[in-house]
């Protein structure tokens, strides 16, 4: 069975430029979830994805996108890149979007670390 | 406004004892949690989780109580091993939310030999 993974493992980009970074989820999940850890806080929630649609958002303006494809691989987009983007970008996957009354553990990729210069 | 508040960074436990980890929530919505573990360069990885309908579970050397009267939560580690060093996050949803989980800004465990 194999794990999430993410990539690229690093990247540097500088202020007002676009990124794209991916993610394969781990075989049999078709939902994933992209988060923003900052140094020293806990991961937040980006938006997630289930069946090529966005499936839930958190707090994040709309030069934060995504997309899902129908092998359930998904990319998170950042356009005019901030010096606060700097953070690493985890993906999560689950086996499925939650329902109600039913939430799914999600496991995570090893992350891509951005800066933002 | 942190939903989730691990109010200790960083915990050093002598090994063989036990480790506490406690998390704090502010949502009454809330009604599932986990705890997750994150060595240096790897994602979280799943630890343990509880449902709100439980006040106990157990796995293995972790059990995670919850107390939902008091919002709180904690992560208990017996007995604590030098492998047991990571950061430790706690999550937690609500079924309404989805797959929306809100993590605590994390607790640093030191597993001295």
């Amino acid at each position: 069975e194999t794990g999430v993974t993410q990539s690229p493992t690093h990247l540097i980009k500088t202020r007002g430029q676009q990124v794209t970074l991916r993610c394969s989820s781990q075989s049999g999940h078709n939902t994933v979830s992209w988060y923003q850890q900052a140094l020293g806080q806990g991961p937040q929630f980006i938006f997630q994805y289930y069946r090529e649609e966005e499936n839930g958002r958190g707090n994040f303006p709309p030069r934060f996108s995504g997309l899902q494809f129908p092998n359930y691989s998904s990319e998170l987009n950042v356009n005019a890149l901030e010096l606060d983007d700097s953070a690493l970008y985890l993906c999560a996957s689950s086996p499925r979007p939650g329902l109600a009354g039913v939430t799914d553990t999600q496991y995570f990729g090893p992350g891509t670390r951005l800066t933002v210069l | 406004d942190q939903q989730v508040k691990q109010n200790s960074p960083s915990l050093s436990v002598q090994e063989g004892r036990i480790s506490i980890l406690n998390c704090d929530y502010t949502n009454s919505m809330f009604d599932y949690f986990l705890w997750y573990k994150k060595y240096p360069a790897e994602g979280p990885t799943f630890l343990i989780s509880i449902s709100s309908i439980k006040d106990k579970n157990e796995d293995g050397r972790f059990t995670v109580f919850l107390n939902k009267s008091a919002k709180h939560l904690s992560l208990h580690i017996v007995p604590s091993q030098p492998g047991d060093s990571a950061v430790y996050f706690c999550a937690a949803s609500a079924a309404n939310y989805g797959q929306n989980f809100v993590f605590g800004p994390g607790t640093r465990l030191s597993v001295l030999p």
